[in-house]
């Protein structure tokens, strides 16, 4: 069974350009995460979808970062425009159902750099 | 910056030796932890779970301990083996669609 599929692996823009980020989650998962990991530190959460109701989304920065999950299955994680400080692994994972014991699986990541 | 990030608690094993990786959680509410395994450029991956109404639970070479008296969680890893070198992550979660909070990870490097 194929796991979480991320694309692109890496991506190196300068700054203020925009960026996009792919997520094909694990078949028949119907909740959809996207994580930020900075160098050295654990992901930190960013938006949660259960199906394609953004359920979570209070750690994204708005003003520069959207996401979409339409028909429920693929995501994809925008930022326009992008900063230095974006510079970082963003990750997707996904898992049957929502937070509370349903384990999460996740994908290689995108490692963007932002010069 | 990436200066911080490099301090990883660092812990180096000799092959064949257990390994015992711990992490301290904060919320008392916590009742789910997971202990995640990441290698270079990969992202986590599950490798054991415990529900905090169990103290103990064993999987292959894998135990994990959960104390909720001191909010202490442990990853034992028996003969250790060079291809357990990674970042270990714990998680935690509390009861309702709460965001699952990774901690402060934790090199494994095993010496061959």
């Amino acid at each position: 069974e194929a796991g979480v599929v991320q694309s692109p692996r890496y991506k190196i823009i300068e700054k203020k350009q925009p960026v996009a980020f792919w997520c094909n989650p694990i078949s028949g998962h119907n909740t959809l995460y996207w994580y930020l990991q900075n160098l050295g530190q654990g992901p930190e959460l960013l938006i949660r979808y259960e199906n394609e109701e953004a359920v979570d989304d209070s750690q994204l920065p708005k003003d520069r970062f959207s996401a979409e999950r339409l028909k429920g299955v693929d995501s994809t994680l925008k930022i326009q425009p992008a900063e230095l400080g974006d510079s970082a692994v963003y990750l997707c994972a996904s898992s049957l159902g929502p937070l509370g014991g349903a384990v999460q699986f996740f994908g290689p990541g995108t490692r963007l750099t932002v010069l | 910056g990436e200066s911080v990030g490099l301090h990883l608690p660092t812990l180096s094993v000799q092959e064949g030796d257990n390994s015992i990786i711990n992490c301290a959680y904060s919320n008392s509410a916590s009742d789910y932890f997971i202990w995640y395994k990441q290698e270079s450029g990969k992202g986590p991956q599950f490798i054991i779970d415990i529900r905090s109404n169990m103290d103990k639970r064993q999987g292959q070479r894998v135990t994990v301990l959960l104390n909720k008296t001191v909010k202490h969680l442990s990853l034992q890893i028996a003969a250790t083996q060079p291809g357990d070198s990674a970042v270990y992550f714990c998680a935690e979660t509390s009861p309702g669609n709460t965001p699952l909070v990774f901690g402060k990870g934790t090199r494994l490097s095993v010496i061959a």
